[in-house]
């Protein structure tokens, strides 16, 4: 059974570039997360995607957008990146079918704008 | 507004003895609570959760009690190890849906040998 793995584990951006990021979640699991955790704060949800579409969104601008693939892996994008975007970005798996109780996070990636 | 709150941003405890992590919410519709635990250069990994239709589960040294007219929640680590020292997040969830949580802002075990 392999586990969420995140790619790139770490990234630097100027202000104003788009970045992608990728998710490739849990091997029978359905449904990926997104979330943003800054420096000395617990992880913020960005968004929920599950069988292709969004399932749910925190409080995240536009500019923060994601896709979900057939075979469940997921891509956060952001574009416009700003400053405060600076933060470790965790994805994480889980299924909607059965019994959704707990996620299985992946080791984030780091996201340095400057 | 956060919605879960850890007001203890950090806890030393001794090896052996009971370490005791608390969180608070306000959102009434919470109704599943975990408990994570975050190494540096890591994920958050998966600890422990209740069902807001009970009040205690216990899984081996760990324990989460949860007060519903409190809206609060605590993890008991019985007995610490040094292993355990960690961030510890509280998260809770609507609908038992894990992967849409709110956290906290963690708090920092530290067990001493």
């Amino acid at each position: 059974e392999t586990g969420v793995t995140q790619s790139p584990t770490h990234l630097i951006k100027t202000r104003g570039q788009q970045v992608t990021l990728r998710c490739s979640s849990q091997s029978g699991h359905n449904t990926v997360s997104w979330y943003q955790q800054a420096l000395g704060q617990g992880p913020q949800f960005i968004f929920q995607y599950y069988r292709e579409e969004e399932n749910g969104r925190g409080n995240f601008p536009p500019r923060f957008s994601g896709l979900q693939f057939p075979n469940y892996s997921s891509e956060l994008n952001v574009n416009a990146l700003e400053l405060d975007d600076s933060a470790l970005y965790l994805c994480a798996s889980s299924s909607m079918t059965g019994r959704n109780t707990e996620a299985f996070f992946g080791q984030g990636t780091r996201l340095t704008v400057v | 507004d956060q919605q879960v709150k850890q007001n203890s941003p950090s806890l030393s405890v001794q090896e052996g003895r009971i370490s005791i992590l608390n969180c608070d919410y306000t959102n009434s519709m919470f109704d599943y609570f975990l408990w994570y635990k975050k190494y540096p250069a890591e994920g958050p990994t998966f600890l422990i959760s209740i069902s807001s239709i009970k009040d205690k589960n216990e899984d081996g040294r760990f324990t989460v009690f949860l007060n519903k007219s409190a809206k609060h929640l605590s993890l008991h680590i019985v007995p610490s190890q040094p292993g355990d020292s960690a961030v510890y997040f509280c998260a809770a969830s609507v609908d038992t849906n894990a992967g849409k949580s709110t956290f906290g802002d963690g708090t920092t075990l530290t067990v001493k040998p």
